[in-house]
């Protein structure tokens, strides 16, 4: 079945770190790749997505480029702000699955 | 334009009371799933539903838990009778349909047991 796993946290940076948090998945077919974010107190919300081998997500400075050989789709930001600061979810879904979520990792950005 | 609304944000009940969750979708959305969240188990899907029909209830922990879609714009989570076990935050969410479309949660709510 289909599955993700994600680096676990929580992941403490210095403002203006370069971060990058590493998303693996086993799925069957050519599943389509996400990361939502969840600040606190809040629901989920996408925070970009890929859903193509080679492709390139990219939002509020984030990336995350879809790696069919290597089965990932790590998020990167080459420099975190303290408004950063939130859970990230990784997750996947093929054909008509629902989303397949990880674990999340929770960031915490300190000034 | 008004994203998925969920009433009440907060809940907090005894032990063997009916608790119901109600949630709200996005207009024109033709899916819903509900998900509960908890420090230790994660985000959880407890049941999905695509043109008000369940298509998927594997996910709901117990009889006790039930939910219903009586029509596009409305659905409910029913937990009959709580458990402290059941203390989370609840979400709904919704999107245009299954599979790849892009989900919109609710700001959840959040269900203590005592």
């Amino acid at each position: 079945g289909n599955s993700v796993t994600q680096m676990e946290g929580p992941v403490t940076l210095s403002e203006e770190a370069f971060l990058t948090i590493n998303c693996t998945y086993t799925a069957t077919g050519y599943p389509s790749l996400f990361w939502y974010v969840q600040y606190p107190g809040e629901g989920l919300q996408l925070l970009l997505k890929a859903t193509k081998a080679d492709d390139k997500g990219s939002n509020k400075g984030f990336e995350a480029t879809y790696r069919k050989e290597t089965t990932s789709f790590h998020l990167e930001k080459g420099s975190v702000q303290v408004s950063d600061s939130a859970v990230y979810f990784c997750a996947l879904t093929s054909g008509n699955t629902p989303l397949v979520f990880g674990k999340g990792t929770r960031l915490s950005v300190i000034a | 334009d008004a994203g998925v609304i969920q009433s009440p944000r907060h809940e907090v009940t005894e032990m063997g009371q009916e608790v119901t969750l109600r949630c709200k979708p996005i207009s024109g959305h033709n899916s819903l799933f509900w998900y509960r969240q908890t420090m230790m188990r994660g985000l959880e899907l407890l049941i999905y539903f695509n043109n008000n029909v369940p298509i998927d209830d594997s996910g709901m922990p117990e009889d006790r838990f039930s939910a219903k879609m009586p029509n596009a714009s409305f659905s409910t989570l029913k937990i009959q009778p709580s458990e402290p076990r059941d203390s989370a935050v609840y979400f709904c969410a919704s999107s245009l349909g299954q599979g790849a479309y892009e989900q919109y949660f609710g700001p959840g709510t959040r269900l203590t047991v005592t």
